[in-house]
């Protein structure tokens, strides 16, 4: 089965940028989505279509890919973006979604 | 936009259970929906999806065979029938809207935890 792997934890100081990879031989050809889940919470879109952002996510949520490692990139870290991060693509050959295995974004 | 989630709870394995998400404030009609499940302390894991009009279908392996997706437009509401549960099935549930794309969800319900264990 397709796997997206991404670094179990990420640490950042306050109003530095966070850089969360996603890697996988799917992701080459898909589009990757990503999430953000705070403690107790249910997840919530920040970027779709590798770099689009939902209304009301912002700017400082940025998305990008290249070649099989897609990239979410949190400008400006402050402690509210302290999260679980995951990468999603959608497998088109075999019908299945797939979750990356998540990111646990602490700041210092 | 609201999903709300219900019919969580304790079962014994080999157990069955069935899972509701109520919609509103959008046309459930039109949209797939998904159901996404989280053991605790892991991460997410897919575990079915269905078309706006039930003609596609789609499973996880891990749950194939042991579960049944189901919607009912008129109810606005998506349902999971879960059976043969085991304890490795202990997780919240999260139905979620998919977009026009069928590629991503957004947005998720806040879940209904299903504990499996004797």
């Amino acid at each position: 089965s397709n796997v997206l792997t991404q670094p179990p934890s990420v640490s950042v100081a306050p109003g530095r940028t966070a850089i969360i990879t996603c890697g996988g031989n799917i992701i080459g050809s898909k589009y990757v989505h990503w999430y953000q889940q705070k403690p107790g919470q249910a997840p919530v879109l920040v970027v779709y279509d590798d770099s689009d952002r939902p209304s009301g996510i912002p700017e400082r949520f940025s998305g990008s890919h290249s070649g099989n490692t897609a990239t979410l990139t949190i400008s400006r870290v402050e402690a509210g973006h302290e999260a679980d991060y995951y990468c999603q693509v959608w497998d088109s050959y075999n019908n299945h979604y797939v979750f990356g295995t998540g990111t646990k974004v602490t700041v210092l | 936009v609201q999903l709300v989630e219900s019919g969580g709870g304790l079962v014994k394995p080999g157990g069955s259970l069935r899972l509701s998400c109520a919609a509103s404030g959008f046309i459930f009609s039109s949209y797939n929906m998904n159901w996404v499940r989280q053991a605790p302390g892991k991460g997410l894991e897919w575990v079915s999806s269905i078309s706006s009009s039930s003609t596609y279908i789609y499973y996880a392996d891990s749950m194939k065979g042991r579960c049944t997706i189901s919607r009912d437009n008129a109810k606005n509401s998506l349902y999971l029938q879960l059976n043969n549960l085991r304890v490795e099935d202990t997780a919240v549930y999260y139905c979620a809207r998919g977009s026009s794309s069928a590629e991503w969800f957004d947005p998720w319900g806040q879940g209904t935890l299903v504990t499996v264990s004797s």
